[in-house]
């Protein structure tokens, strides 16, 4: 089944303990992004890749990092979480090939709360 | 500042109405527009894509777009309850990163039985 998977799905956690959220797709896309939600604001990209270590700065990046170092995997970084990065997070991928059209598809979700 | 805007809501219909949702862009050379339905909670689901003017139809789901006036919108036959969630608009980023897409905040469907 072609699907995006993120993990974990639920995290609690504290200001400044290093945390990592896996995104992992099976449809071989070379377009990977993270975008966080939060209500009233949307969906905010915070960083994307375009292949594998090809990553730049969406329009929150401020406080995450994330490596490509595999085209099937993009893994979101938390150095130092702070409260202001609670929100429900999600990954998405697309096709980049020839005839694509964009169509991105996301990943289940993480709710993370930093206390 | 490339936006995609659309009306909050709630939409309120009722049960067997058509719901029409509506989105504009500021991006005039934007070429691929999507509409994706988001349950309270659970991650957005590609419903419709659409790229050339005119309609285009998928079951119950019509979506229209129109470039000239930077417009996109997505009709709803025969509402069901199950329809009920948040239903967000998303274009692409015509000159950016290939791949980039813009996406409203979202209109809220209520479809009352």
């Amino acid at each position: 089944e072609a699907q995006v998977t993120q993990n974990p799905r639920y995290l609690i956690t504290v200001t400044g303990k290093k945390l990592t959220v896996t995104c992992s797709q099976n449809m071989n896309h070379e377009y990977m992004s993270w975008y966080r939600q939060d209500p009233g604001l949307g969906l905010r990209q915070i960083y994307y890749s375009m292949n594998v270590e090809v990553t730049d700065k969406g329009d929150v990046p401020e406080g995450y990092k994330v490596s490509r170092k595999e085209k099937r995997n993009f893994p979101l970084i938390l150095e130092s979480p702070s409260p202001n990065q609670t929100s429900l997070y999600f990954c998405a991928s697309s096709s980049l090939g020839t005839g694509s059209r964009n169509e991105q598809f996301f990943g289940p979700g993480t709710r993370l709360t930093v206390l | 500042q490339k936006e995609v805007e659309q009306n909050s809501g709630p939409l309120s219909v009722p049960e067997g109405a058509i719901a029409s949702l509506n989105c504009t862009y500021s991006d005039r050379g934007s070429q691929s527009f999507f509409w994706y339905r988001q349950y309270s909670g659970k991650s957005p689901e590609l419903i419709m894509s659409i790229y050339s003017n005119g309609d285009k139809e998928d079951g119950r789901f019509t979506a229209q777009l129109n470039k000239a006036s930077q417009y996109v919108s997505l009709l709803i036959r025969d509402s069901q309850p199950s329809d009920s969630a948040t239903y967000l608009c998303a274009v692409n980023v015509h000159g950016g990163s290939q791949g980039n897409l813009i996406f409203g905040k979202g209109t809220k469907l209520s479809v009352k039985p």
